[in-house]
């Protein structure tokens, strides 16, 4: 089955700079890589996804890049801001949707 | 339209007890799933259902069984239930593309708001 390992597990930035969450995945078959922004106490919801037949996706200041030679992905979160905090998860699917164990990013006003 | 409704949103069970978590979606969504969510864990897959009649187990199916008789509802049953699983619960909904074949998934994945169980 496919295995989607993501790091780091905590990220503290300060408000304005950049953020970048990455992850790998086994499968080579996977051909869906979705990101999920989850509140504390909240539901997650998806924020940007992208599929294997694109190598970048972008949306504001969210933007996802793939390299499926590699197998990885990341997130990329420009000009953070206080509301950007959260756990991030990224996952990936062939049959079934699996997940990453999450980044707890925290942004430093 | 609710989306994804779960219910209960909280359940403290004793050792041995038997419960089932009702998940419904009202988006004609052929795919259901569900997930647990532990410290540390990030979100497992229970089981999925690709439409009513056909379950399957995910990664940690041990303990607990579905069914899915309608497109709607997706109930998961805690058989006897265990400290170990205490845990949020996510049932979860998307589109489901047949051109991608059998069991295949490829869109985007809705939460139900959760049930925060706890099993002493």
């Amino acid at each position: 089955g496919e295995n989607v390992e993501q790091h780091p597990s905590t990220l503290s930035v300060q408000e304005g700079d950049s953020a970048v969450i990455k992850c790998t995945y086994s499968d080579s078959a996977s051909n869906y890589f979705p990101w999920y922004k989850q509140e504390l106490g909240k539901r997650p919801q998806l924020i940007i996804d992208i599929r294997s037949n694109v190598g970048e996706k972008k949306d504001q200041r969210i933007a996802v890049t793939l390299n499926k030679t590699a197998k990885h992905f990341s997130l990329h979160i420009t000009e953070t801001q206080p509301e950007d905090s959260a756990v991030y998860f990224c996952a990936a699917s062939s049959e079934k949707l699996t997940f990453g164990t999450g980044t707890r990013l925290t942004i430093i006003p | 339209n609710a989306g994804v409704t779960q219910t209960p949103k909280f359940q403290v069970l004793k050792t041995g007890q038997s419960m089932t978590l009702q998940c419904a979606q009202d988006m004609n969504h052929e795919y259901m799933s569900w997930y647990r969510q532990d410290p540390g864990m990030g979100l497992r897959l229970i089981h999925y259902s690709v439409g009513a009649g056909i379950t399957d187990q995910g990664e940690v199916p041990n303990g607990y069984n579905v069914s899915r008789s309608t497109t709607e509802d997706f109930p998961l049953r805690l058989l006897s239930a265990a400290p170990s699983q205490t845990s949020v619960y996510f049932c979860a909904s998307s589109y489901y593309d047949p051109r991608t074949g059998v069991r295949s998934y490829n869109s985007p994945l809705h939460f139900g708001n959760g049930t925060r169980l706890t099993v002493t």
